[in-house]
């Protein structure tokens, strides 16, 4: 298997306009999870879903951050508008029921 | 709620020399347990998993972490630590109470001296 897919793997982009993250999870993986990695805050969960069904997205910093499942091959991480706060290391995961986690390699996302 | 404490930011061992990275959890059932490892510019990959049984768990690049509820401690141990082995290592803790969310300790960065 080729593993949990992001694209980009780098993205700058200027404050206010709008970023788009992607994911593509393992294959008959029917749970999903997104991270934000900075300096400051280590590792942080934003969202996760089961089976395309966000379960829980406490973790979201703000209205500005969305996430999508529209099915069980692909997610989005949207940042509308982005900050320069927002910059950070954004990982994508997938595990099959409540096993291992196996995470993507991520997107370092700049925002100037 | 849950919550994992790495002690050392930092630790540096000689190439050769024993390495013990610390990690403590806290966990209001029994805890699914992870060690990650970082290196620079990569994802996370799995190194061992607790679940269940055994509590002295092998890994992957010859890394092992033993599980010891009465101090609630997972920590990871490697006899001989090789170059390669510099990295950013991270404790996780999960379980059937968080539905299948972990939370992650604050990493521990390993340098090695040749």
């Amino acid at each position: 298997d080729a593993g949990v897919i992001q694209s980009p793997r780098h993205e700058v982009t200027e404050m206010g306009q709008e970023v788009t993250l992607r994911c593509k999870p393992i294959s008959g993986h029917d749970y999903l999870f997104w991270y934000r990695q900075t300096m400051m805050r280590g590792l942080e969960l934003l969202i996760y879903f089961n089976n395309n069904v966000p379960i829980d997205d406490s973790g979201m910093p703000e209205d500005r951050f969305s996430a999508k499942m529209p099915n069980a091959s692909f997610s989005t991480l949207k940042i509308q508008p982005s900050e320069p706060r927002d910059s950070a290391v954004y990982f994508c995961a997938s595990s099959l029921r409540s096993d291992t986690q196996y995470f993507g390699p991520g997107t370092r996302l700049t925002v100037l | 709620a849950q919550s994992v404490t790495q002690p050392d930011i930092h630790i540096t061992v000689s190439e050769g020399a024993s390495l013990e990275l610390r990690c403590n959890y806290s966990y209001g059932a029994t805890p699914y347990l992870f060690w990650y490892v970082q290196s620079p510019g990569q994802g996370l990959q799995l190194l061992l998993k607790y679940f269940s049984g055994d509590t002295l768990v092998q890994g992957i690049k010859g890394f092992e972490a033993e599980f010891k509820r009465s101090q609630s401690s997972f920590n990871l141990r490697k006899p001989s630590v090789h170059w390669s082995d510099a990295a950013e290592y991270f404790c996780a803790v999960g379980g059937s109470i968080a539905g299948n969310m972990l939370t992650f300790g604050g990493g521990t960065r390993l340098m090695v001296k040749p």
